[in-house]
């Protein structure tokens, strides 16, 4: 079983430009989420994609989007970065079962991507 | 919407016992959890406990749970210097989204 990854490990990049960054979620499972980690502070949510349809969404501008696709990997989409955007941004797979009606409860979390933006 | 608060430090000696405390907003939570995060690592999920649920023990590790009073805590026996890390608290309601701490720093002295 392989876990979580995501790519890259590290990036800089300017005020005003665009960033993707890729997460391969863990076999098995068919839901991503997304979170933005600020130093010292915990994970905030941005989206949730299941079945390549974005499934919730927390407080994050629209410059903010994602994408998931069949193999269930997923990206997310930053655009016209700001300094605030500098931050650890962790994905998480978990597993929706097919009937859908129950939402998971366990994420397991991929490494993240330490974004700098100057 | 839920919030979640931890004292941010801790300090033990090595073969001591660690009490991280937690407290949450939302009583509607239904799943609250423990999480470890190492240096330049991700998050790697230790336990979590239902809300209908008191206690949960899991070897080391051991979760209370308080509902009325909305505080959750997790109880690390025999703490090693391999526990130094960030624990975060978490909790979820019907959406299943956790909604985290801003961590406590654990530090082990040997």
């Amino acid at each position: 079983e392989t876990g979580v990854t995501q790519s890259p490990t590290h990036l800089i990049k300017t005020r005003g430009q665009q960033v993707t960054l890729r997460c391969s979620s863990q076999s098995g499972h068919n839901t991503v989420s997304w979170y933005q980690q600020a130093l010292g502070q915990g994970p905030q949510f941005i989206f949730q994609y299941y079945r390549e349809e974005e499934n919730g969404r927390g407080n994050f501008p629209p410059r903010f989007s994602g994408l998931q696709f069949p193999n269930y990997s997923s990206e997310l989409n930053v655009n016209a970065l700001e300094l605030d955007d500098s931050a650890l941004y962790l994905c998480a797979s978990s597993l929706i079962p097919a009937w859908g009606a129950a939402k998971s409860y366990e994420q397991y979390f991929g490494p993240g991507t330490r974004l700098t933006v100057t | 919407g839920e919030d979640v608060e931890q004292s941010l430090f801790l300090s033990v000696r090595e073969g001591d016992s660690s009490v991280i405390n937690c407290t949450y907003t939302d009583s509607s939570s239904t799943y609250l959890y423990w999480y470890k995060q190492e240096p330049g690592a991700g998050l790697q999920l230790l336990t979590y406990i239902f809300s209908n649920m008191d206690m949960k023990q899991d070897q080391r590790l051991t979760v209370l749970l308080n509902k009325k009073d909305k505080h959750l805590s997790l109880r690390i026996a025999d703490t090693q210097t391999g526990d130094s890390a960030i624990y975060f608290c978490a909790a979820s309601g019907g959406s299943y989204i956790p909604t985290f701490g801003r961590g406590t720093s654990l530090i082990v002295h040997p």
